[in-house]
C-alpha cells in the first residue's frame, strides 16, 4: 500500500520561530492535506491542496503541493505557544473506487515559550 | 454544539470483555469512519460507512464489528478485548465518500488490562 514518510518526527522551537515539514510519498496523490491534532482531541483539518505545484496558505500556516504528486511541505510563521499539537499530512489518490485518506506518522511540535 | 460526539471519553477494561463505543454527527454527513491511533500516534482508517452501508474494511480482526443505525450514527462493538487493542479510537464523518475533508471526534482512549 501507499506510505507517507513525514519529517521531522518532532520539533522543539522557540516562540517566533518559522516552522517547516514535508511529506513523502512512494506514490502520487491527487490531493494533499494537513491536519493538526491539540492534545486530547482530534485531528482538525487546517489545510486541503487539489493541484500540483499548487500554494495555499491559511493564516500563519502556508503548504504546498509538490510538483512531483509525491510530496507536500507545510511552513507555519512566527510560531506561537498554541501551535502546539501533533501535525499529520495526509494524501489521496481517488482512482477507482478507493479514496481513503493514507495519513503521515505525524510530526510533534513543541514551542517554548 | 458538538459536530461528531463519541462517548464514552475513557474505557478501561479486563482482557475478555465486550465494549461498544458510540459515535454520533449532527453535521448531516452520509459517510462515517472509525480510525484508530497507536501508541506511537500512527492513524489508520478500520471501516467507513456511506448511508449507511460498509464500504471501506481494512484489515481489521472480526472481533470488531461496526453498525450504522442511521447515517448520523456508527457505533463499535469490540469482542474478546485482547491487550493489543489498546489505542485511541476516532470516529469521523464526512460529505460523501470520496470527500477528503474529514470531521474527526476527541476520540475513546481504550485501555485493556
Amino acid at each position: 500500500g501507499q506510505q507517507l514518510n513525514q519529517s521531522p518526527q518532532s520539533m522543539f522551537i522557540q516562540e517566533g520561530e518559522d516552522v517547516s515539514m514535508n511529506c513523502t510519498s512512494s506514490s502520487i496523490f491527487n490531493t494533499w492535506l494537513w491536519y493538526k491534532q491539540d492534545p486530547g482531541e482530534g485531528p482538525v483539518l487546517l489545510i486541503a491542496l487539489y493541484k500540483a505545484g499548487e500554494l495555499t496558505s491559511n493564516g500563519r500556516l502556508t503548504a504546498q503541493f509538490g510538483i512531483t504528486r509525491k510530496d507536500s511541505f507545510l511552513n507555519i510563521s512566527a510560531s506561537i505557544p498554541s501551535d502546539v499539537g501533533i501535525y499529520f499530512c495526509a494524501g489521496q489518490y481517488s482512482g477507482g473506487s478507493n479514496y481513503k485518506l493514507t495519513f503521515g506518522k505525524g510530526t510533534l511540535l513543541t514551542v517554548n515559550p | 454544539d458538538t459536530a461528531v460526539s463519541q462517548t464514552p471519553k475513557y474505557l478501561v477494561t479486563q482482557m475478555g470483555n465486550d465494549k461498544s463505543i458510540k459515535c454520533e454527527q449532527n453535521l448531516g454527513h452520509d459517510t462515517m469512519y472509525w480510525y484508530k491511533q497507536d501508541s506511537k500516534k500512527f492513524l489508520k482508517i478500520m471501516f467507513s460507512y456511506n448511508n449507511k452501508e460498509l464500504i471501506i474494511n481494512e484489515t481489521v480482526p472480526n472481533r470488531f464489528s461496526p453498525k450504522s443505525p442511521d447515517k448520523a450514527h456508527l457505533n463499535l462493538h469490540i469482542n474478546s478485548l485482547e491487550l493489543g487493542d489498546s489505542a485511541v479510537y476516532f470516529c469521523a464523518s464526512s460529505q460523501g465518500a470520496n470527500n477528503e475533508k474529514l470531521f474527526f471526534g476527541s476520540g475513546t482512549q481504550l485501555s485493556v488490562l
